[in-house]
């Protein structure tokens, strides 16, 4: 069975940093890429980053580029989300979704829970 | 960036109806649409990939059609576990993006 399990939010002031980890199970981990999508209370879907299975590509939307940093460790099969200079508007659930295939191409078959980002002074 | 833009945003329907939702694309994206579904409190859940391929374990009461600039996702007999919030997304070029959603609702 395919399972991912996000850690690592909470409540941080702006300005400040958080890692979000993702840790996948029951496939083959380097298989596959891996994207960070958020949604903001309420609100829709935005995708974030995305990381290809072997973690040379990494992609990033506009909104993050350069606070944002996407990395994994094949021998924990964990995806990291490191986000620093934290914004308000980053606020949401975040959820980590599993790629179709080793290379990038966005569609998305399986998601985790969500970590709930909360950027508040 | 690729706008997708969903309607309706919200739609009332009973069980048993067939209901459709419409998904635009602001440029071709040739067959890179894919549907998903989203209840209170859970995390999206694939429909349907490239347009009109039903995800594996999907109930077949679910298609989807289109190409190019328009998609629907047609739901033919909806059930009571239907009823939930419809995202499209084009997964065609970078970076991908979602339409605003479609919330169903019972009525």
């Amino acid at each position: 069975e395919v399972r991912l399990v996000e850690s690592g939010g909470g409540l941080v002031q702006p300005g400040g940093s958080l890692r979000l980890s993702c840790v996948a199970s029951g496939f083959t981990f380097t298989s596959y890429a891996i994207s960070w999508v958020r949604q903001a209370p309420g609100k829709g879907l935005e995708w974030v980053s995305a990381i290809s299975g072997d973690g040379d590509n990494t992609y990033y939307a506009d909104s993050v580029k350069g606070r944002f940093t996407i990395s994994r460790d094949s021998s924990r099969k964990t995806v990291y989300l490191q986000m620093n200079s934290l914004r308000v508007e980053d606020t949401a659930f975040y959820y980590c979704a599993k790629d179709t295939s080793t290379t990038v191409i966005y569609y998305f078959d399986f998601w985790g829970q969500g970590a709930l980002v909360t950027v508040s002074s | 960036d690729i706008q997708m833009t969903q309607s309706p945003s919200s739609l009332s329907a009973s069980v048993g109806d067939r209901v459709t939702i419409t998904c635009r694309a602001s440029q071709s994206i040739r067959i890179y649409l894919n549907w998903y579904q989203q209840k209170p409190g859970e995390a999206p859940k694939l429909l349907i990939h490239v347009a009109s391929s039903l995800q594996t374990g999907v109930p077949s009461r679910f298609s989807g059609s289109g190409s190019g600039t328009d998609f629907t996702l047609t739901i033919s007999s909806l059930q009571p576990e239907d009823f939930a919030t419809y995202y499209c997304q084009q997964s065609y070029s970078s970076p991908p993006t979602f339409g605003q959603g479609t919330r169903l609702e019972i009525k």
